[in-house]
Protein backbone atom coordinates (compact mmCIF):
# COMPACT_ATOMS: atom_id res chain seq x y z
CA UNK A 1 0.00 0.00 0.00
CA UNK A 2 1.35 3.18 -0.88
CA UNK A 3 2.24 6.11 2.08
CA UNK A 4 0.08 8.49 0.47
CA UNK A 5 -2.40 8.06 -1.99
CA UNK A 6 -4.29 11.31 -3.65
CA UNK A 7 -6.86 10.96 -6.65
CA UNK A 8 -4.70 12.57 -9.59
CA UNK A 9 -8.20 14.07 -11.21
CA UNK A 10 -7.93 16.13 -13.24
CA UNK A 11 -10.08 18.25 -11.61
CA UNK A 12 -11.11 21.12 -14.07
CA UNK A 13 -13.71 23.74 -12.68
CA UNK A 14 -14.61 27.24 -13.58
CA UNK A 15 -13.30 30.56 -12.56
CA UNK A 16 -14.98 31.35 -9.12
CA UNK A 17 -16.15 27.59 -8.31
CA UNK A 18 -15.04 26.07 -5.35
CA UNK A 19 -13.29 22.39 -5.18
CA UNK A 20 -11.63 20.08 -2.91
CA UNK A 21 -9.19 17.63 -2.67
CA UNK A 22 -8.31 14.36 -0.55
CA UNK A 23 -5.53 12.73 0.66
CA UNK A 24 -5.04 9.88 2.51
CA UNK A 25 -2.26 8.50 4.72
CA UNK A 26 -1.32 5.44 5.60
CA UNK A 27 1.23 5.70 8.63
CA UNK A 28 -0.86 6.27 11.52
CA UNK A 29 2.52 7.91 13.33
CA UNK A 30 3.00 10.28 10.99
CA UNK A 31 4.09 13.88 12.38
CA UNK A 32 3.32 16.65 9.88
CA UNK A 33 1.18 17.45 6.75
CA UNK A 34 1.50 19.70 3.85
CA UNK A 35 0.23 20.90 0.94
CA UNK A 36 2.38 21.45 -2.37
CA UNK A 37 1.74 23.13 -5.46
CA UNK A 38 3.68 22.31 -8.73
CA UNK A 39 3.55 23.97 -11.54
CA UNK A 40 4.31 22.54 -15.11
CA UNK A 41 8.33 21.70 -15.54
CA UNK A 42 8.95 23.21 -12.32
CA UNK A 43 9.99 22.69 -8.31
CA UNK A 44 7.39 21.84 -6.18
CA UNK A 45 6.82 24.80 -3.57
CA UNK A 46 5.24 24.83 0.05
CA UNK A 47 1.61 25.89 -0.11
CA UNK A 48 0.93 25.53 3.25
CA UNK A 49 1.12 23.05 6.54
CA UNK A 50 -1.55 21.51 8.16
CA UNK A 51 -2.34 21.72 11.67
CA UNK A 52 -4.89 19.31 13.74
CA UNK A 53 -7.32 22.08 14.20
CA UNK A 54 -7.17 23.43 10.14
CA UNK A 55 -5.77 26.78 9.22
CA UNK A 56 -6.97 29.25 6.90
CA UNK A 57 -4.75 31.23 4.18
CA UNK A 58 -7.10 33.33 2.17
CA UNK A 59 -8.82 31.07 -0.46
CA UNK A 60 -7.17 28.35 0.85
CA UNK A 61 -8.51 26.02 4.18
CA UNK A 62 -6.53 22.68 4.93
CA UNK A 63 -7.76 20.03 7.17
CA UNK A 64 -6.45 17.05 8.76
CA UNK A 65 -8.35 14.02 9.84
CA UNK A 66 -6.13 12.17 11.88
CA UNK A 67 -9.03 9.28 13.16
CA UNK A 68 -9.77 8.62 9.43
CA UNK A 69 -5.89 9.60 8.24
CA UNK A 70 -6.76 11.95 5.40
CA UNK A 71 -6.26 15.90 4.73
CA UNK A 72 -8.04 18.07 2.49
CA UNK A 73 -7.12 21.03 0.51
CA UNK A 74 -10.48 23.51 -0.51
CA UNK A 75 -9.99 26.48 -2.72
CA UNK A 76 -12.97 29.04 -2.81
CA UNK A 77 -13.45 31.09 -5.48
CA UNK A 78 -10.79 29.53 -7.94
CA UNK A 79 -8.81 32.04 -10.53
CA UNK A 80 -7.19 31.27 -13.56
CA UNK A 81 -3.58 31.22 -11.53
CA UNK A 82 -4.53 28.35 -9.41
CA UNK A 83 -4.01 26.06 -12.51
CA UNK A 84 -1.14 23.63 -11.23
CA UNK A 85 -0.94 20.17 -9.37
CA UNK A 86 -1.25 19.77 -5.94
CA UNK A 87 0.49 17.60 -4.02
CA UNK A 88 -0.43 15.98 -0.43
CA UNK A 89 2.89 15.64 1.43
CA UNK A 90 3.45 13.84 5.05
CA UNK A 91 6.36 13.78 6.55
CA UNK A 92 7.36 10.19 8.37
CA UNK A 93 7.41 9.29 12.09
CA UNK A 94 10.98 9.99 12.61
CA UNK A 95 10.22 13.65 11.20
CA UNK A 96 13.02 12.69 8.41
CA UNK A 97 11.52 11.36 5.67
CA UNK A 98 8.74 12.55 3.27
CA UNK A 99 6.17 11.02 1.31
CA UNK A 100 4.33 12.30 -1.69
CA UNK A 101 1.08 11.92 -3.12
CA UNK A 102 1.37 11.38 -6.86
CA UNK A 103 -0.68 14.79 -7.37
CA UNK A 104 -3.91 16.14 -7.97
CA UNK A 105 -4.32 18.49 -11.55
CA UNK A 106 -6.09 21.44 -11.78
CA UNK A 107 -7.34 23.19 -14.50
CA UNK A 108 -9.39 26.39 -14.39
CA UNK A 109 -11.36 27.44 -16.92
CA UNK A 110 -11.93 31.18 -17.87
CA UNK B 1 19.09 34.96 0.19
CA UNK B 2 18.80 31.42 1.34
CA UNK B 3 17.64 29.14 -0.75
CA UNK B 4 18.49 25.66 -2.29
CA UNK B 5 20.36 25.34 -5.56
CA UNK B 6 20.87 22.82 -8.25
CA UNK B 7 22.89 22.76 -11.44
CA UNK B 8 22.81 22.61 -14.24
CA UNK B 9 19.20 23.25 -15.01
CA UNK B 10 19.75 20.70 -17.93
CA UNK B 11 21.69 17.62 -18.99
CA UNK B 12 22.41 15.54 -21.82
CA UNK B 13 24.02 12.60 -21.58
CA UNK B 14 25.21 9.87 -23.57
CA UNK B 15 24.45 6.54 -23.03
CA UNK B 16 26.88 3.91 -20.58
CA UNK B 17 28.03 7.78 -19.51
CA UNK B 18 28.01 8.65 -15.60
CA UNK B 19 26.70 12.09 -14.94
CA UNK B 20 26.54 14.27 -11.32
CA UNK B 21 24.04 16.32 -10.88
CA UNK B 22 25.16 19.75 -8.12
CA UNK B 23 22.62 20.57 -5.01
CA UNK B 24 23.92 23.29 -2.66
CA UNK B 25 22.14 24.85 0.29
CA UNK B 26 22.72 27.37 2.18
CA UNK B 27 19.74 26.91 4.79
CA UNK B 28 21.95 25.46 7.33
CA UNK B 29 19.93 22.57 6.75
CA UNK B 30 20.83 18.89 8.16
CA UNK B 31 18.50 16.70 6.00
CA UNK B 32 18.94 16.97 2.50
CA UNK B 33 16.94 14.57 -0.21
CA UNK B 34 16.70 13.64 -4.09
CA UNK B 35 14.01 12.62 -5.92
CA UNK B 36 12.94 11.60 -9.17
CA UNK B 37 9.60 12.88 -10.97
CA UNK B 38 8.26 11.26 -14.31
CA UNK B 39 5.96 12.62 -16.65
CA UNK B 40 2.85 12.62 -15.21
CA UNK B 41 4.33 10.89 -11.73
CA UNK B 42 4.63 11.52 -8.43
CA UNK B 43 8.34 12.37 -6.75
CA UNK B 44 10.15 9.10 -5.38
CA UNK B 45 12.74 9.12 -3.59
CA UNK B 46 16.44 8.28 -4.77
CA UNK B 47 18.62 9.01 -1.56
CA UNK B 48 18.47 10.68 1.69
CA UNK B 49 21.13 11.99 4.52
CA UNK B 50 19.83 13.10 7.62
CA UNK B 51 23.14 14.36 8.51
CA UNK B 52 27.00 14.70 7.38
CA UNK B 53 28.33 11.58 6.27
CA UNK B 54 24.95 10.43 6.45
CA UNK B 55 23.89 8.27 3.31
CA UNK B 56 20.58 6.63 3.45
CA UNK B 57 18.68 4.58 0.32
CA UNK B 58 15.31 5.56 -0.95
CA UNK B 59 12.88 3.48 -2.91
CA UNK B 60 14.90 3.41 -5.98
CA UNK B 61 18.40 3.77 -5.15
CA UNK B 62 19.82 1.23 -7.67
CA UNK B 63 22.14 2.84 -10.29
CA UNK B 64 22.77 6.21 -8.24
CA UNK B 65 25.08 7.48 -5.85
CA UNK B 66 25.67 10.29 -3.77
CA UNK B 67 28.22 11.66 -1.23
CA UNK B 68 27.50 14.41 1.98
CA UNK B 69 30.51 15.20 2.89
CA UNK B 70 29.82 19.22 3.69
CA UNK B 71 26.65 20.25 5.00
CA UNK B 72 25.90 22.48 2.41
CA UNK B 73 26.58 19.62 -0.57
CA UNK B 74 24.69 16.56 -1.81
CA UNK B 75 26.07 15.85 -5.09
CA UNK B 76 24.09 12.85 -6.66
CA UNK B 77 25.84 10.69 -9.82
CA UNK B 78 23.80 9.03 -12.02
CA UNK B 79 26.01 6.03 -13.17
CA UNK B 80 25.45 3.86 -16.56
CA UNK B 81 23.62 1.10 -14.53
CA UNK B 82 20.78 3.14 -14.11
CA UNK B 83 18.35 1.68 -16.83
CA UNK B 84 16.31 4.51 -17.54
CA UNK B 85 17.81 7.13 -16.18
CA UNK B 86 15.84 10.21 -18.72
CA UNK B 87 13.68 12.07 -15.69
CA UNK B 88 12.98 15.90 -13.99
CA UNK B 89 15.55 15.07 -10.97
CA UNK B 90 14.83 17.49 -7.72
CA UNK B 91 17.03 18.29 -4.66
CA UNK B 92 15.53 19.16 -1.21
CA UNK B 93 16.38 20.00 2.41
CA UNK B 94 14.66 20.58 5.61
CA UNK B 95 15.92 21.08 8.97
CA UNK B 96 15.83 17.30 9.74
CA UNK B 97 16.67 15.98 13.20
CA UNK B 98 13.11 15.05 14.28
CA UNK B 99 11.60 18.31 13.72
CA UNK B 100 8.60 18.67 11.46
CA UNK B 101 9.50 20.98 9.10
CA UNK B 102 8.69 21.51 5.66
CA UNK B 103 11.07 20.55 2.65
CA UNK B 104 12.53 23.40 0.36
CA UNK B 105 13.19 22.28 -3.08
CA UNK B 106 15.69 23.29 -5.87
CA UNK B 107 14.67 24.29 -9.50
CA UNK B 108 15.58 20.90 -10.37
CA UNK B 109 17.86 19.26 -13.39
CA UNK B 110 16.32 17.71 -16.39
CA UNK B 111 18.37 14.97 -17.49
CA UNK B 112 18.16 13.56 -21.02
CA UNK B 113 19.81 11.02 -22.32
CA UNK B 114 20.93 10.90 -25.86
Amino acid sequence: RKEVEQDPGPFNVPEGATVAFNCTYSNSASQSFFWYRQDCRKEPKLLMSVYSSGNEDGRFTAQLNRASQYISLLIRDSKLSDSATYLCVVNGRTGNQFYFGTGTSLTVIP
Amino acid sequence: DGGITQSPKYLFRKEGQNVTLSCEQNLNHDAMYWYRQDPGQGLRLIYYSQIVNDLQKGDIAEGYSVSREKKESFPLTVTSAQKNPTAFYLCASSMGGGRSTEAFFGQGTRLTVV
